[in-house]
């Protein structure tokens, strides 16, 4: 059973561009979150979805972030307009139902 | 709300010696704890769980951490570090009455172990 996957695993991006992060939880599945971790703190909940909702979003920032996890295919954490704060690793994690989060590598962004 | 506040967020022991990294936890519910470990440049690896079984909680590498209600702690330790435990640590909560059993993170203790 393959773990979590997200990629790219390293993303580079203007400011003003957009970042597009892709999750594919693990087979079996249905809930997945997502974490952002700053440089030299601890991961910080964003967002908790299940397939084609979002179940809670208080962790987002109001603006130029959004999730989805549709019917088919990967997670996707979609920031706009970047701006080097968003310079991070964001982690997701998937879990089957009220379990154990298993995390992905991440995916880290830097903002030029 | 819950919170987690790891006290020292360097901790650097020798090879052999006593591993011990804190946690303290923050619930007006019943909690869940867990410690993961995450070395660089990678994903977190569970360690160990707490979801209200055995106080005394045995997880891999050798590593185990103690519920202590009273003290709102569960420290992490271990009886003789390996230079392959240098790594990240983090204690995070959640709670079954949390129904989205998302995590909060303390903010992360970082273990070097001397030669």
């Amino acid at each position: 059973n393959a773990g979590v996957m997200q990629n790219p695993r390293h993303l580079v991006r203007r400011r003003g561009q957009e970042a597009r992060l892709r999750c594919s939880p693990m087979k079996g599945h249905s809930h997945v979150y997502w974490y952002r971790q700053l440089p030299e703190e601890g991961l910080k909940f964003m967002v908790y979805l299940q397939k084609e909702n979002i179940i809670d979003e208080s962790g987002m920032p109001k603006e130029r972030f959004s999730a989805e996890f549709p019917k088919e295919g990967p997670s996707i954490l979609r920031i706009q307009q970047v701006v080097r704060g968003d310079s991070a690793a964001y982690f997701c994690a998937s879990a089957p139902f009220r379990d154990e989060q298993f995390f992905g590598p991440g995916t880290r962004l830097t903002v030029l | 709300a819950q919170s987690v506040t790891q006290l020292g967020s360097h901790v650097s022991v020798s090879e052999g010696a006593l591993v011990l990294l804190r946690c303290n936890y923050s619930s007006s519910v019943p909690p869940y704890l867990f410690w993961y470990v995450q070395y660089p440049n990678q994903g977190l690896q569970l360690l160990l769980k707490y979801t209200s079984a055995a106080t005394l909680v045995k997880g891999i590498n050798g590593f185990e951490a103690e519920f202590k209600k009273s003290e709102t702690s569960f420290h992490l330790t271990k009886p003789s570090a390996h230079m392959s435990d240098a790594a990240e640590y983090f204690c995070a909560v959640t709670s079954r009455v949390n129904a989205g059993n998302m995590l909060t993170f303390g903010g992360g203790t970082r273990l070097m172990v001397k030669p």
